[in-house]
C-alpha cells in the first residue's frame, strides 16, 4: 500500500459513547504501534503488536482502552465510555519488524492520525 | 522499560545557525535511535537514525551522534533554514520483551527565524 492509513481522520463523540479507530499498516509490516498525542505534547505509547500478538500493552491508560489486530494486518483501537480526557490525536505506526539483523526493519512509518474529540 | 529524556523542550535560532537537541535513554539494550520531524498538523516522519555500532552519522545538514557509554545521543542541524521549523522527537526501542517498541522523548519545538 501507499502508506499507513487511519480512519476516520476526525471523530467527534459524546462523552460516554464507545469509539473504534482503525489502522491499516503498510503491507508486509509485522510490527504495529498505537500512540496518543495530546495538543502540543509528545508521543505517548499505548500498545505494540508483533503479528497478531501484543507483547506490550503497558501504555493503555485504563481498562476502557483495548486493541486488537487480526490477520497480522488491520488493527482497531477501541475506547469504551469515552471521557473528555481521551480527546487527542491517535497515531498508528508500522514497521517491517524488529530483528536485529535487518537494520531498516525498525523504521516506523506513521499514519496521519485520528483526531478524537469527546464533547 | 525504556525511559527517554529530551532537551531542550523549545529551541529558537537564527537562520544559518546550528541547532543541537539531546536525548538520554535508560536501557543499555537499546540499539537503534531514530529522530523524527513533525511539521504542524502532519504525521511524524523519520529524518535520520543511527544504530549502536556507529558513533556518528551524517546526511547533508543533519547529523546524529551516539555515546553508548553515557547513554545519550544528539541531533545536530547545521545551516538551519526556516523550513527546519518543526517538532523533533528522538526515540529508543529498549530491549527484552518490548524490543521493537519505540519510546519517544517529549519533543523539541525548533523555531528558525529568517
Amino acid at each position: 500500500g501507499a502508506g499507513v492509513s487511519q480512519s476516520p481522520s476526525n471523530k467527534v463523540t459524546e462523552k460516554g459513547k464507545d469509539v473504534e479507530l482503525r489502522c491499516d499498516p503498510i503491507s508486509g509490516h509485522t510490527a504495529l504501534y498505537w500512540y496518543r498525542q495530546s495538543l502540543g505534547q509528545g508521543l505517548e505509547f499505548l500498545i505494540y503488536f508483533q503479528g497478531n500478538s501484543a507483547p506490550d500493552k503497558s501504555g493503555l491508560p485504563s481498562d476502557r482502552f483495548s486493541a486488537e489486530r487480526t490477520g497480522g494486518s488491520v488493527s482497531t483501537l477501541t475506547i469504551q465510555r469515552t471521557q473528555q480526557e481521551d480527546s487527542a490525536v491517535y497515531l498508528c505506526a508500522s514497521s517491517l519488524g524488529h530483528t536485529a539483523s535487518r537494520r531498516k526493519n525498525t523504521e516506523a512509518f506513521f499514519g496521519q492520525g485520528t483526531r478524537l474529540t469527546v464533547v | 522499560g525504556e525511559n527517554v529524556e529530551q532537551h531542550p523542550s523549545t529551541l529558537s535560532v537564527q537562520e544559518g545557525d546550528s541547532a543541537v537537541i539531546k536525548c538520554t535513554y535508560s536501557d543499555s539494550a537499546s540499539n537503534y535511535f531514530p529522530w523524527y520531524k513533525q511539521e504542524l498538523g502532519k504525521r511524524p516522519q523519520l529524518i535520520i537514525d543511527i544504530r549502536s555500532n556507529v558513533g556518528e552519522k551524517k546526511d547533508q545538514r543533519i547529523a546524529v551522534t551516539l555515546n553508548k557509554t553515557a547513554k545519550h545521543f544528539s541531533l545536530h542541524i547545521t545551516e538551519t533554514q526556516p523550513e527546519d521549523s518543526a517538532v523533533y522527537f528522538c526515540a529508543a526501542p529498549g530491549g527484552g520483551t518490548s524490543y521493537g517498541k519505540l519510546t519517544f522523548g517529549q519533543g523539541t519545538i525548533l523555531t528558525v527565524h529568517p
